[in-house]
């Protein structure tokens, strides 16, 4: 099947660093994403990582891929309440198709 | 520029009625996209369309119809809907094979409830 899996929920303190996985299905990705969706509004994108890599940095944001295990993980340090959202990771496996994960709901307490 | 647009923003149907959502890009990308969001499921590609002219089935079109009206402007139409089309849906566009891969700009979405 083409299902790319998340944990739906993940609830962290204001300051402690987040950690979002994800596992797709189909190696032949170049490219695969983090988008953002906050409530009401569509999504955005956080960052990607090209499938030759195994890990990317963008500020707080760290991507790690494991191409062997199909796992991708997003990590946010000093995760701050403003990052509570809902956080989709997606892979491409040809163009035009895109597939996202089932998104992962971060709430950050004050 | 205002991206990508979408209307209505809310919309409540009967069983059986018809309606068109509308999606516009200013961005002049080449090709658009509508999703479905559904709690859990994430989003489920309908439609799609590679460039003007052209449109092609995504992974859930059954019940669905689409018009690539111009570079611009993409219209969703659901014939007769019915309560499974009750969904969040979002247009989308972007411009594959740029450097940096296909990232896609999104809609704020249409919320739709048919009863």
């Amino acid at each position: 099947g083409e299902d790319v899996e998340q944990s739906l929920f993940l609830s962290v303190r204001e300051g402690d660093s987040s950690v979002i996985n994800c596992t797709y299905t189909d190696s032949s990705s170049t490219y695969l994403y983090w988008y953002k969706q906050e409530p009401g509004a569509g999504l955005q994108l956080l960052t990607y990582i090209f499938s030759n890599m195994d890990m990317k940095q963008d500020q707080r944001l760290t991507v790690l891929l494991n191409k062997k295990d199909k796992h991708l993980s997003l990590r946010i340090a000093d995760t701050q309440t403003g990052d509570s959202a809902i956080y989709f990771c997606a892979e491409t496996p040809g163009t035009y198709k895109y597939i996202f994960g089932t998104g992962t709901r971060l709430k950050v307490l004050a | 520029n205002a991206g990508v647009t979408q209307t209505p923003k809310f919309q409540v149907l009967k069983t059986g009625q018809s309606m068109t959502l509308q999606c516009a890009q200013d961005m002049n990308h080449n090709s658009m996209y509508w999703y479905r969001q559904d709690p859990g499921m994430g989003l489920r590609l309908i439609y799609y369309s590679a460039s003007e002219g052209t449109t092609d089935k995504g992974e859930v079109p059954n019940g669905y119809n689409v018009s690539r009206l111009n570079k611009r402007e993409f219209s969703l139409r659901l014939e007769s809907a019915a309560p499974s089309q009750t969904s969040v849906y979002f247009c989308a566009s972007s411009d594959p094979g740029l450097a940096g891969g296909d990232e896609q700009f999104f809609g704020p979405g249409t919320r739709l409830t048919v009863l």
